[in-house]
C-alpha cells in the first residue's frame, strides 16, 4: 500500500530536549516536504526536498533542520524545541506535478 | 513566488444549500492548482486538481472548480452541501517550472448545520 508514515504520532517533551520526527515513504517520490499546521495559520511550509541531498527553507524553517540522506527517508529535527513549536506536523510526499501524499501527522506538545 | 489567499476563514451553511469556498492565487509563472480537504482529525486528501485543458475541474463528492486565469482564482463549488462536508478546505498552488513545491492557503472551515 503506497503511504507516508510518520513517527510519532503524538509527543510530549520540555525545552531544549532534542527531538527528532521520522517520515518515511514506499513510493520512491523524489519530492517530500514538512508542513506545521495551526489554528488559523493553515499549513505552513517548513522545509522541502526535491530530492536526495537537495533541501530548501519554507515559509518557517527557524528552529527545524532536516535531511535528506536517501529518497524513501525526510526526517524533521528540533535541536532545542521551545513552547512556540508547539503544533500539529504533516510530512508528505509527491513524484512529479500528482498529488501530495500525507502522513497522518504527528501532535508535538513542548512544555 | 506563489502565494494563496482563501477570503474566507469559516463559512456557515444550512445543508442542502450550495456554498463557494474563494480562492485567489499570484504567481509570475503559470501554475497548478489544487484544493484539498481535511475532515476533522484526519489529514489531508484531495479533492480536485487543475493542470490544464478544461477550467471546470470536477472532483470527488461531488465538488468542482473554476480556474479563471484573468482574474487568478480557483473557486471551489458544491450545488448541495451534506452535513458530512463539514471540514476544512485548502486550496493550494504549485507552479509549472520545476517539479512544483506546493503552497497552501490558510483554509477555510466548513460548517454544514442542519
Amino acid at each position: 500500500e503506497a503511504q507516508v508514515t510518520q513517527n510519532p504520532r503524538y509527543l510530549i517533551t520540555v525545552t531544549g530536549k532534542k527531538l527528532t520526527v521520522t517520515c518515511s515513504q514506499n513510493m520512491n517520490h523524489e519530492y517530500m516536504s514538512w508542513y506545521r499546521q495551526d489554528p488559523g495559520l493553515g499549513l505552513r511550509q517548513i522545509y522541502y526536498s526535491m530530492n536526495v541531498e537537495v533541501t530548501d527553507k519554507g515559509d518557517v524553517p527557524e528552529g527545524y533542520k532536516v535531511s535528506r540522506k536517501e529518497k524513501r527517508n525526510f526526517p524533521l529535527i528540533l535541536e532545542s524545541p521551545s513552547p512556540n513549536q508547539t503544533s500539529l506536523y504533516f510530512c508528505a510526499s509527491k513524484g512529479g506535478y500528482e498529488k501530495l501524499f500525507f502522513g497522518s501527522g504527528t501532535q508535538l506538545s513542548v512544555l | 513566488a506563489q502565494s494563496v489567499t482563501q477570503l474566507d476563514s469559516q463559512v456557515p451553511v444550512f445543508e442542502e444549500a450550495p456554498v463557494e469556498l474563494r480562492c485567489n492565487y499570484s504567481s509570475s509563472v503559470s501554475v497548478y492548482l489544487f484544493w484539498y480537504v481535511q475532515y476533522p482529525n484526519q489529514g489531508l486528501q484531495l479533492l480536485l486538481k487543475y493542470l490544464s485543458g478544461s477550467t471546470l475541474v470536477k472532483g470527488i463528492n461531488g465538488f468542482e472548480a473554476e480556474f479563471n486565469k484573468s482574474q487568478t482564482s480557483f473557486h471551489l463549488r458544491k450545488p448541495s452541501v451534506h452535513i458530512s462536508d463539514t471540514a476544512e478546505y485548502f486550496c493550494a498552488v504549485s507552479d509549472r517550472g520545476s517539479q512544483g513545491n506546493l503552497i497552501f492557503g490558510k483554509g477555510t472551515k466548513l460548517s454544514v448545520k442542519p
